[in-house]
């Protein structure tokens, strides 16, 4: 069976310090990745998303970045955190519907 | 531009009380439709979908969601709420390898 590992659960890190969320899938190949962010209170907002390796596009313009190294994987990064980067970030996979890990809370201080 | 609308924020029901999530789509396709659940601090789990065939689709948890084409609406109904339903639902759509949510309605259940 298909299954989707997300972490750190939670993650805690000053202003300007690096940023790296790591996203694994088992039990399926090429699958469609995906980042959202939840922002407190709010729906998910989408990131990033890939087709496949290398692949990446992005649908807001901001201080994050991602990256597929391999089919399975799916990185998010930063060089330097803002203080609006907080908030609840969803990895996920899909075929057809969109299965997702337990998410990151992010907390920029 | 693609968009999915959950006009309602906030929902207070009874417990054994009927149900009704609403969504509204904007999309030039007709787009597979899901209803996803997230209890605090959790990932969301998928409550039922809809990619073709009848209109009225089954899901976990006792919930069912209706399509209707002309309205582009999917909204999710459940007839008598438990108080474990109390969480936040999203709808949301996906057209080729885009998907899309709604700002969520958070379902608060009253004894």
């Amino acid at each position: 069976s298909q299954t989707i590992h997300q972490w750190p659960a939670t993650l805690v890190q000053p202003v300007g310090s690096p940023l790296s969320l790591e996203c694994t899938v088992e039990g399926t190949s090429n699958p469609n990745l995906y980042w959202y962010r939840q922002a407190a209170g709010r729906g998910l907002q989408l990131l990033f998303y890939s087709v496949g390796i290398g692949q990446i596009s992005s649908e807001v313009p901001q201080n994050l970045s991602a990256s597929r190294p391999q089919d399975r994987q799916f990185i998010l990064s930063s060089k330097k955190l803002l203080l609006s980067d907080s908030g609840f970030y969803l990895c996920a996979w899909s075929v057809r519907e969109a299965f997702f890990g337990q998410g990151t809370r992010l907390t920029v201080v | 531009a693609q968009s999915v609308t959950q006009p309602d924020i906030h929902i207070t029901v009874s417990e054994g009380a009927s149900l009704e999530l609403r969504c509204n789509y904007s999309y030039g396709a007709t787009p597979y439709l899901f209803w996803y659940v997230q209890s605090p601090g959790q990932g969301l789990q998928l409550l039922l979908k809809y990619f073709s065939g009848d209109t009225l689709v089954q899901g976990i948890k006792g919930f069912e969601a209706e399509f209707k084409r002309s309205q582009s609406s999917f909204n999710l109904r459940k007839p008598s709420v438990h108080w474990s339903d109390a969480a936040e639902y999203f709808c949301a759509v996906g057209y080729n390898n885009d998907m899309r949510f709604g700002a969520g309605t958070r379902l608060t259940v009253k004894p």
